[in-house]
């Protein structure tokens, strides 16, 4: 149980060009889900909390209207990185919670390369 | 905020001898600490969570990993190493969401295993 997957794996686009991953759970209804960046060689960075039906809640630093989150139903939430550069070449990965204060489960990350 | 130190970079032991990884966190309540794992180019797998009772806690993989609140630290140990633990390591702290579930993980800058046959 408690499965999060994240598609696509890797992804290559075109700067200026927009790309959208997907997060999902796959066997059951996660409330809230969480969106983190990491660069290369670096640690994880929260980037974001969204809670199915709300907007998203951005940490301070983060581009809201570059990285659009969409959480629409409890087993879905979208990133989507808009007019994306060679700068936003990251590894991403999101993580789904189910119960207030247990774990979230993460999924496999999406690494995305802008060229 | 909360925030989480890992002091050791990289660190190389030999397969079969002890290894523990240090960390250090920061918060202001009652912490729930994880310690992951990631190999190159992959997520993260976790390894053990500690959010209350025994402070010392069993993980996947023979490691396990002791709170304790008076040195705020959370250190990841394994009495024998195998060479398939050669991985980043990821200590995080886990704050409470007011709504929803799961927590937001700050985690530590990482520390690098190499193990030596």
């Amino acid at each position: 149980g408690a499965v999060v997957s994240q598609h696509p794996s890797r992804v290559i686009c075109k700067s200026g060009t927009s790309v959208k991953i997907e997060c999902r759970s796959l066997d059951f209804q996660a409330t809230t889900m969480f969106w983190y960046r990491q660069f290369p060689k670096k640690s994880l960075m929260l980037m974001a909390t969204s809670n199915e039906g709300s907007k998203a809640t951005y940490e301070q630093g983060v581009e809201k209207d570059k990285f659009l989150i969409n959480h629409a139903s409890l087993t879905l939430s979208t990133l989507t990185v808009t007019s994306a550069h060679p700068e936003d070449s990251s590894f991403y990965i999101c993580s789904a919670g189910q119960t207030v204060n247990t774990e979230a489960f993460f999924g496999q990350g999406t690494r995305l390369t802008v060229v | 905020a909360q925030s989480v130190t890992q002091p050791d970079i990289h660190i190389t032991v030999s397969e079969g001898a002890s290894l523990e990884l240090r960390c250090n966190y920061s918060y202001g309540a009652t912490p729930y600490l994880f310690w992951y794992v990631q190999s190159p180019g992959q997520g993260l797998q976790l390894l053990l969570k500690y959010f209350s009772g025994d402070t010392l806690v069993q993980g996947i993989k023979g490691f396990e990993a002791e709170f304790k609140r008076s040195q705020s630290s959370f250190n990841l140990r394994k009495p024998s190493v195998h060479w398939s633990d050669a991985a980043e390591y990821f200590c995080a702290v886990g704050a409470e969401v007011l709504t929803g579930g799961g927590n937001k993980l700050t985690f530590g800058t990482g520390t690098q295993l190499k193990v030596e046959l």
